[in-house]
């Protein structure tokens, strides 16, 4: 059965690093998430992508933050200066041709700011 | 007004117990509704879909009421394996694809 995977599993850096978080999505799929879930708290949407571009974004979302899809397969996060805030996992998800059903999650990676 | 809301639990059942699980939304405009699990450290996974007139998927029954804006979930026969946190998630409009997560309901089956 077709997975989104994702490396690392666990990156552990120091505050002010900048960290890049990698996904394979489910080859087929258009349509690319970023989540996170802070310890304890709810899934929250951090950006989609669609097309090779931004189709939404939440205001967690800032400029610290940039996505990219650098050839056919990966997909990437990265947070360009990291706080203590940003420990978190992080979920990449991947959808098919419409984006609206089911999302495939990721097993994420979870990120710790020292 | 939380836009997904959810109790929290936890719910602690006996093996072959019914338990049900309510959600409710904010948004009454929102299109796709699911319940998602996730278990301890590890990511959402897709339990059902929720549609309008209801539906089944063995011991797993959703409800969707959009006048009242609430969804539930009814699991039958409970097993161990149903333990874990059931998410209730809403996609809030039909111009976005992202999804809104309720905080999750913790279900422990006990034997």
């Amino acid at each position: 059965e077709p997975e989104v995977t994702q490396t690392p599993s666990h990156q552990v850096t120091q505050m002010g690093q900048e960290v890049i978080l990698r996904c394979v999505p489910i080859s087929n799929h258009l349509y690319f998430y970023w989540y996170r879930q802070i310890l304890g708290q709810k899934v929250e949407f951090l950006v989609s992508f669609y097309n090779n571009e931004i189709s939404e974004k939440s205001e967690i979302f800032d400029d610290q933050f940039s996505v990219e899809r650098p050839d056919g397969s990966n997909f990437t996060l990265k947070i360009r200066s990291t706080k203590l805030e940003d420990s978190a996992m992080y979920f990449c998800a991947s959808a098919g041709t419409s984006g609206l059903g089911e999302q495939f999650f990721g097993p994420g990676t979870r990120l710790t700011v020292l | 007004r939380k836009e997904v809301e959810q109790d929290p639990g936890p719910f602690n059942v006996p093996e072959g117990a019914t338990v049900a699980f309510n959600c409710t939304y904010s948004n009454s405009a929102s299109q796709s509704f699911f319940w998602y699990r996730q278990d301890c450290r590890k990511e959402p996974k897709l339990l059902m879909s929720v549609y309008s007139s209801g539906n089944e998927d063995g011991r797993f029954t959703a409800q969707l009421n959009r006048a009242s804006q609430y969804i539930s979930l009814l699991i039958r026969d409970s097993k161990l394996s149903d333990s874990a946190t059931y998410l209730c998630v809403v996609n809030p409009d039909t111009g976005r694809r992202a999804l809104t997560f309720g905080s999750g309901t913790r279900l422990q089956v006990q034997p």
